[in-house]
This record gives C-alpha cells, sequence and structure tokens, in this order.
C-alpha cells in the first residue's frame, strides 16, 4: 500500500509569489492534516481536514488556506510568500478527526521543502 | 494551553548504550501521548503511543516509554542503542489536535 504522497518535494520561489502543496492521503484514511515544521523545530499545526470540511486550524495567518477533494487529496496554498515560510511542510493522514483509536494516529508523508528567496 | 517540553535538544550516546529521552507535557485534561522519529529529508515516523491501559508502552526497534501522569511525563527509553539510531525524535500530546516538541536530536557514537 502506498503511504502519505506529497509534491512537490522541493521548491523554490520567491518573496510575494504564491505556491500549493499536494497530499494523497493513504487508502481508506478520510482526514488530512497540514504541520510546517521550521529547522530545528517540531512540526507546528496548520489546518485538519475531515470529510472535506476544516475541522482546525492552528495560529496560521490568512495567507494559508487549504481544501480536500472528494477523493480526500489535500492542497494548501500559501499566499504572498514570506522568507519566513520556508520551511518544511509535512502532511499527514489519519483515519478520522475524532478520539478514538485509529483516529489518533498520524501518518506523515516525507514532506515538501520551500525556500523562500 | 496545552504544551510539550523535551528538556534535551541533543543527547549523544556510545552504541550499545541504553538511553533515555526526556518528554514532559502540561495539560488538565486526558491526552494521548506519541513518539515519532525523523530520519533526514525524511517525515515523522511513529515509534509508539499511549491511549489507554498499561502505562508501559512497547514501540518499533526497541523503544518503549512510560507514562507517568503524576509526574505529566513520557519519557522514551531503549536499552541498547544502535548506529541506525541515529536520528531526530518528537514527542507529542493530542487531545483537540497534535502539539509537538522542539524534539531531540540523539547521536549514536561508534
Amino acid at each position: 500500500d502506498a503511504g502519505v504522497t506529497q509534491s512537490p518535494t522541493h521548491l523554490i520561489k520567491t518573496r510575494g509569489q504564491q505556491v500549493t502543496l499536494r497530499c494523497s492521503p493513504i487508502s481508506g484514511h478520510k482526514s488530512v492534516s497540514w504541520y510546517q515544521q521550521v529547522l530545528g523545530q517540531g512540526p507546528q499545526f496548520i489546518f485538519q481536514y475531515y470529510e472535506k470540511e476544516e475541522r482546525g486550524r492552528g495560529n496560521f495567518p490568512d495567507r494559508f488556506s487549504a481544501r480536500q477533494f472528494p477523493n480526500y487529496s489535500s492542497e494548501l496554498n500559501v499566499n504572498a510568500l514570506l522568507l519566513g515560510d520556508s520551511a518544511l511542510y509535512l502532511c499527514a493522514s489519519s483515519l478520522g478527526p475524532g478520539t478514538y483509536s485509529g483516529a489518533n494516529v498520524l501518518t506523515f508523508g516525507a514532506g515538501s521543502r520551500l525556500t523562500v528567496l | 494551553a496545552q504544551s510539550v517540553t523535551q528538556l534535551d535538544s541533543q543527547v549523544p550516546v556510545f552504541e550499545e548504550a541504553p538511553v533515555e529521552l526526556r518528554c514532559n507535557y502540561s495539560s488538565s485534561v486526558s491526552v494521548y501521548l506519541f513518539w515519532y522519529v525523523q530520519y533526514p529529508n525524511q517525515g515523522l515516523q511513529l515509534l509508539l503511543k499511549y491511549l489507554s491501559g498499561s502505562t508501559l508502552v512497547k514501540g518499533i526497534n526497541g523503544f518503549e516509554a512510560e507514562f507517568n501522569k503524576s509526574q505529566t511525563s513520557f519519557h522514551l527509553r531503549k536499552p541498547s542503542v544502535h548506529i541506525s539510531d541515529t536520528a531526530e525524535y518528537f514527542c507529542a500530546v493530542r487531545s483537540k489536535e497534535y502539539i509537538f516538541g522542539t524534539g531531540t536530536r540523539l547521536k549514536v557514537l561508534a
């Protein structure tokens, strides 16, 4: 079975540009979460989506947006890029957003490394 | 707000020696606790999890952790490390969402 897949793996943008990152969850997983990992830090929660609806949002500006498609894949969009947006963006999937056992386990992709110049 | 503290940013240890990576969390409600490992240029891989039941949790690659509610800790241990265990280790807590610690870089020395 394929794991969580993310694309692109690496990309370079300049300040002010916009970027779209893509994520395909594990088959059968209906929830996708996005995390930002700045060098030397732990992952920071950005969004969680379940059944195409936003279920949670971290402390990130409105320049960050996301959506989930009927096939449960997801996109993360970042507008008006800043130097500080340079990071590894991780996507994770899980069965659902609730508190039962299966929904609590996140499976991560390898990430998309964004460099903003 | 919940928080996770990993007191050691780096832990050097010789091969075949035991290791403990410390994690403390702050929460007044029931939580679920996790340890993830991240190898260079990769995503995070689940090592083990505590959801309920026995406070001693065994994970992959010979790692284990003990949930201590009174001390709000979830320390990770391995009795004998290998060179291949060199990686970044993250403790995480989840109630409404996942909160990760800042990570501990384990460096196993030959």
